[in-house]
């Protein structure tokens, strides 16, 4: 069973175009997470949900917006996407914040592609 | 501001050389410290993590790390590198109050 899944796996779309990411894990995780890896493969965190409430929101534009519908999940939308939002966008969830954090358990990743 | 440096872009070991990845931290406290590996296409894997107690950690695919206080340094080692080895390795840090920090990435490939 995969502990933190992210569909799809690769998207390509146009610009101006909204599209969702999805994540779901099943590891009973209390923390969940939204990283951008861009194209020199620097991890950037976006946004970080406990509890399906929002701890973390980084200088993200707010075309993009998170969803936690509940703490198993956490959704990734994007509206009016542009080309520089290409990259992959990898999924976490942790048992804990802070220092309380034993580490991340990440999804294999979206590659998003914007032409 | 807390930051993580890992001063190696790219290194090229043969296989069954040893290898050691460098990572340094620049910040007052002892953070708690990872080791992620990266396949070509892959998410990325917890390696190993230090928290406390004994400064030398073992971790898994045979790797272990050394944190150094007084260097604020946690490099990481493997004594014979094998091909499947090759991938892209981050360090990170989480500090006290603060979240995960990664370094830059060092890419590491294997030749036969």
């Amino acid at each position: 069973d995969t502990a933190v899944s992210q569909t799809p796996k690769y998207l390509v779309t146009q610009m101006g175009n909204d599209k969702s990411i999805k994540c779901e894990q099943n590891l009973g995780h209390d923390t969940m997470y939204w990283y951008k890896q861009d194209s020199k493969k620097f991890l950037k965190i976006m946004f970080s949900y406990n509890n399906k409430e929002l701890i973390i929101n980084e200088t993200v534009p707010n075309r993009f917006s998170p969803k936690s519908p509940d703490k198993a999940h956490l959704n990734l939308h994007i509206n009016s996407l542009e080309l520089g939002d290409s990259a992959v966008y990898f999924c976490a969830s942790s048992l804990g914040t802070g220092q309380s954090n034993y580490g991340y358990t990440f999804g294999s990743g979206t590659r998003l592609t914007v032409v | 501001a807390q930051s993580v440096t890992q001063p190696d872009i790219h290194i090229t070991v043969s296989e069954g050389a040893s290898l050691e990845l460098r990572c340094n931290y620049s910040y007052g406290a002892t953070p708690y410290l990872f080791w992620y590996v990266q396949s070509p296409g892959q998410g990325l894997q917890l390696l190993l993590k230090y928290f406390s107690g004994d400064t030398l950690v073992q971790g898994i695919k045979g790797f272990e790390a050394e944190f150094k206080r007084s260097q604020s340094s946690f490099n990481l080692r493997k004594p014979s590198v094998h091909w499947s080895d090759a991938a892209e390795y981050f360090c990170a840090v989480v500090f006290y109050g603060q979240n995960f920090v990664f370094g830059p990435g060092t890419r590491l490939s294997v030749l036969p």
